[in-house]
Protein backbone atom coordinates (compact mmCIF):
# COMPACT_ATOMS: atom_id res chain seq x y z
CA UNK A 1 0.00 0.00 0.00
CA UNK A 2 1.40 3.49 -1.28
CA UNK A 3 2.47 5.60 2.10
CA UNK A 4 1.37 9.26 2.38
CA UNK A 5 3.07 12.30 4.23
CA UNK A 6 1.07 14.96 5.38
CA UNK A 7 1.25 17.83 7.51
CA UNK A 8 1.23 17.02 11.15
CA UNK A 9 -0.97 19.69 12.54
CA UNK A 10 -2.63 22.92 10.68
CA UNK A 11 -4.46 26.51 11.79
CA UNK A 12 -7.20 28.16 10.93
CA UNK A 13 -9.78 30.91 11.48
CA UNK A 14 -13.84 30.62 11.41
CA UNK A 15 -15.06 30.80 8.23
CA UNK A 16 -11.93 30.51 5.94
CA UNK A 17 -10.97 27.90 3.27
CA UNK A 18 -8.62 24.72 4.22
CA UNK A 19 -6.60 23.49 2.19
CA UNK A 20 -4.87 20.01 3.49
CA UNK A 21 -2.29 18.23 0.82
CA UNK A 22 -1.53 14.69 1.08
CA UNK A 23 2.03 13.29 -0.60
CA UNK A 24 1.75 9.60 -2.03
CA UNK A 25 4.36 9.44 -4.56
CA UNK A 26 4.17 5.55 -5.06
CA UNK A 27 1.02 5.11 -5.38
CA UNK A 28 -0.35 2.48 -7.86
CA UNK A 29 -2.15 2.74 -10.90
CA UNK A 30 -5.58 1.07 -9.20
CA UNK A 31 -5.62 2.63 -6.04
CA UNK A 32 -8.81 5.34 -4.85
CA UNK A 33 -7.11 8.10 -2.61
CA UNK A 34 -9.75 8.40 0.71
CA UNK A 35 -9.94 11.00 3.35
CA UNK A 36 -11.54 10.30 6.67
CA UNK A 37 -12.05 12.34 9.43
CA UNK A 38 -11.72 11.35 13.01
CA UNK A 39 -13.00 13.53 16.27
CA UNK A 40 -11.55 12.97 19.80
CA UNK A 41 -13.29 9.45 21.62
CA UNK A 42 -15.03 8.61 18.17
CA UNK A 43 -13.87 6.29 15.40
CA UNK A 44 -13.06 7.76 11.97
CA UNK A 45 -15.77 8.64 9.37
CA UNK A 46 -15.65 8.98 5.68
CA UNK A 47 -15.25 12.57 4.18
CA UNK A 48 -14.81 11.56 0.29
CA UNK A 49 -12.78 9.34 -2.27
CA UNK A 50 -11.54 9.87 -5.41
CA UNK A 51 -9.56 8.70 -8.35
CA UNK A 52 -8.60 11.75 -10.49
CA UNK A 53 -9.23 15.36 -10.91
CA UNK A 54 -11.98 16.72 -8.79
CA UNK A 55 -14.72 15.50 -6.16
CA UNK A 56 -16.81 17.08 -4.41
CA UNK A 57 -19.93 16.23 -1.98
CA UNK A 58 -21.82 18.35 0.56
CA UNK A 59 -18.56 18.52 2.69
CA UNK A 60 -15.78 18.65 0.62
CA UNK A 61 -13.55 18.97 -2.34
CA UNK A 62 -11.01 16.88 -3.11
CA UNK A 63 -8.20 17.69 -5.86
CA UNK A 64 -6.08 15.23 -7.35
CA UNK A 65 -3.43 16.94 -9.98
CA UNK A 66 -2.91 14.56 -13.43
CA UNK A 67 0.12 13.05 -12.29
CA UNK A 68 -1.63 11.60 -9.11
CA UNK A 69 1.22 12.01 -6.74
CA UNK A 70 -0.44 14.36 -4.49
CA UNK A 71 -3.83 15.05 -3.28
CA UNK A 72 -5.99 18.34 -1.43
CA UNK A 73 -8.57 18.04 0.49
CA UNK A 74 -10.57 21.18 0.76
CA UNK A 75 -13.10 22.61 3.28
CA UNK A 76 -15.28 25.37 2.13
CA UNK A 77 -15.70 27.68 5.12
CA UNK A 78 -14.73 26.20 7.91
CA UNK A 79 -16.14 26.05 11.51
CA UNK A 80 -15.38 24.92 15.17
CA UNK A 81 -16.94 22.19 14.85
CA UNK A 82 -14.73 20.96 12.22
CA UNK A 83 -11.93 20.74 14.59
CA UNK A 84 -10.24 17.05 13.97
CA UNK A 85 -7.72 14.93 12.80
CA UNK A 86 -7.77 14.44 9.02
CA UNK A 87 -6.00 11.13 7.55
CA UNK A 88 -5.21 10.83 3.72
CA UNK A 89 -5.19 6.98 3.00
CA UNK A 90 -4.18 5.52 -0.68
CA UNK A 91 -4.94 1.89 -1.94
CA UNK A 92 -8.31 0.15 -2.30
CA UNK A 93 -6.79 -1.35 -5.70
CA UNK A 94 -7.96 -4.91 -6.46
CA UNK A 95 -9.70 -7.50 -5.02
CA UNK A 96 -7.27 -8.28 -2.20
CA UNK A 97 -6.42 -4.85 -1.25
CA UNK A 98 -8.71 -4.51 1.74
CA UNK A 99 -6.52 -3.13 4.65
CA UNK A 100 -6.78 0.47 5.44
CA UNK A 101 -3.61 2.15 6.32
CA UNK A 102 -3.51 5.09 8.78
CA UNK A 103 -0.83 7.80 9.22
CA UNK A 104 -0.75 9.95 12.04
CA UNK A 105 -3.31 12.44 9.99
CA UNK A 106 -3.60 16.03 10.58
CA UNK A 107 -4.74 17.96 13.02
CA UNK A 108 -6.90 20.56 12.30
CA UNK A 109 -7.45 23.04 14.70
CA UNK A 110 -10.21 26.25 13.84
CA UNK A 111 -9.63 29.33 15.94
CA UNK A 112 -12.93 31.40 16.32
CA UNK B 1 -29.48 1.61 11.27
CA UNK B 2 -26.72 0.69 14.11
CA UNK B 3 -24.04 0.46 11.88
CA UNK B 4 -20.94 -0.88 13.48
CA UNK B 5 -22.11 -1.79 17.41
CA UNK B 6 -19.19 -1.94 19.89
CA UNK B 7 -19.23 -3.15 23.57
CA UNK B 8 -18.02 -2.50 26.02
CA UNK B 9 -17.28 1.22 26.37
CA UNK B 10 -14.48 1.45 28.71
CA UNK B 11 -13.12 -1.49 30.31
CA UNK B 12 -10.50 -1.79 33.25
CA UNK B 13 -8.22 -5.21 33.58
CA UNK B 14 -6.09 -6.58 35.54
CA UNK B 15 -2.53 -7.65 33.98
CA UNK B 16 -2.76 -11.33 32.87
CA UNK B 17 -6.82 -11.53 32.49
CA UNK B 18 -8.58 -12.09 29.35
CA UNK B 19 -11.86 -10.74 27.74
CA UNK B 20 -13.19 -10.12 24.84
CA UNK B 21 -14.39 -7.00 22.87
CA UNK B 22 -17.51 -7.58 21.00
CA UNK B 23 -18.02 -5.98 17.52
CA UNK B 24 -21.24 -6.71 15.34
CA UNK B 25 -22.32 -4.86 12.12
CA UNK B 26 -25.62 -4.83 10.81
CA UNK B 27 -24.76 -3.96 6.77
CA UNK B 28 -24.15 -7.24 5.65
CA UNK B 29 -20.06 -6.28 5.27
CA UNK B 30 -17.79 -9.11 4.56
CA UNK B 31 -14.81 -7.19 5.32
CA UNK B 32 -14.46 -6.14 9.22
CA UNK B 33 -11.48 -5.41 10.88
CA UNK B 34 -10.12 -4.21 14.50
CA UNK B 35 -7.67 -1.35 15.12
CA UNK B 36 -5.82 0.30 18.31
CA UNK B 37 -5.01 4.20 18.33
CA UNK B 38 -2.64 5.34 20.95
CA UNK B 39 -2.52 8.62 22.18
CA UNK B 40 -1.68 10.81 19.44
CA UNK B 41 -1.06 7.80 17.10
CA UNK B 42 -3.49 6.89 14.07
CA UNK B 43 -4.57 3.53 14.02
CA UNK B 44 -2.60 0.20 13.86
CA UNK B 45 -4.49 -3.12 11.71
CA UNK B 46 -4.53 -5.40 14.65
CA UNK B 47 -6.58 -8.71 12.81
CA UNK B 48 -8.74 -8.39 9.95
CA UNK B 49 -11.64 -10.44 7.81
CA UNK B 50 -12.58 -10.75 4.20
CA UNK B 51 -15.52 -12.90 5.35
CA UNK B 52 -17.14 -15.44 7.44
CA UNK B 53 -14.86 -18.45 8.61
CA UNK B 54 -11.83 -16.19 7.05
CA UNK B 55 -9.56 -13.86 9.20
CA UNK B 56 -5.82 -12.53 8.86
CA UNK B 57 -2.94 -10.65 11.23
CA UNK B 58 -2.89 -7.35 10.58
CA UNK B 59 0.46 -5.14 11.72
CA UNK B 60 0.23 -5.54 15.60
CA UNK B 61 -1.48 -9.15 16.04
CA UNK B 62 -0.07 -10.67 19.31
CA UNK B 63 -1.75 -10.99 22.47
CA UNK B 64 -5.07 -10.47 20.17
CA UNK B 65 -7.26 -13.43 18.98
CA UNK B 66 -10.36 -13.41 16.37
CA UNK B 67 -12.94 -15.69 15.38
CA UNK B 68 -15.55 -14.91 12.54
CA UNK B 69 -18.26 -17.45 13.08
CA UNK B 70 -20.73 -14.94 11.00
CA UNK B 71 -20.95 -12.63 9.08
CA UNK B 72 -22.92 -10.02 11.83
CA UNK B 73 -20.02 -10.24 14.51
CA UNK B 74 -16.20 -10.26 14.86
CA UNK B 75 -15.00 -10.39 18.11
CA UNK B 76 -11.17 -9.75 19.58
CA UNK B 77 -9.68 -11.78 21.97
CA UNK B 78 -7.22 -10.90 24.38
CA UNK B 79 -5.34 -13.41 26.01
CA UNK B 80 -3.34 -12.55 28.70
CA UNK B 81 -3.90 -8.40 29.26
CA UNK B 82 -0.41 -6.04 28.77
CA UNK B 83 -0.04 -2.70 30.14
CA UNK B 84 1.15 -2.02 26.87
CA UNK B 85 -2.93 -2.79 25.06
CA UNK B 86 -3.70 -0.06 26.76
CA UNK B 87 -5.36 1.61 24.25
CA UNK B 88 -8.63 2.48 22.23
CA UNK B 89 -9.68 0.04 19.93
CA UNK B 90 -11.67 0.62 16.86
CA UNK B 91 -13.87 -2.19 14.77
CA UNK B 92 -14.71 -1.20 11.33
CA UNK B 93 -16.60 -2.69 8.51
CA UNK B 94 -17.25 -2.48 4.65
CA UNK B 95 -18.14 -3.75 1.59
CA UNK B 96 -15.19 -5.51 -0.61
CA UNK B 97 -14.47 -3.72 -3.49
CA UNK B 98 -12.12 -0.44 -4.66
CA UNK B 99 -14.48 1.92 -3.84
CA UNK B 100 -16.33 0.97 -0.29
CA UNK B 101 -16.12 3.51 2.70
CA UNK B 102 -15.55 2.09 5.92
CA UNK B 103 -17.90 2.43 8.86
CA UNK B 104 -16.14 2.51 12.38
CA UNK B 105 -17.98 1.43 15.61
CA UNK B 106 -17.61 4.06 18.77
CA UNK B 107 -14.52 2.28 19.98
CA UNK B 108 -14.07 1.17 23.11
CA UNK B 109 -11.32 2.09 25.83
CA UNK B 110 -8.94 0.07 27.96
CA UNK B 111 -7.25 0.08 30.53
CA UNK B 112 -4.65 -2.40 31.71
CA UNK B 113 -3.16 -2.45 35.60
Amino acid sequence: LAKTTQPISMDSYEGQEVNITCSHNNIATNDYITWYQQFPSQGPRFIIQGYKTKVTNEVASLFIPADRKSSTLSLPRVSLSDTAVYYCLVGFSGAGSYQLTFGKGTKLSVIP
Amino acid sequence: NAGVTQTPKFQVLKTGQSMTLQCAQDMNHEYMSWYRQDPGMGLRLIHYSVGAGITDQGEVPNGYNVSRSTTEDFPLRLLSAAPSQTSVYFCASRTTGGRAEAFFGQGTRLTVV
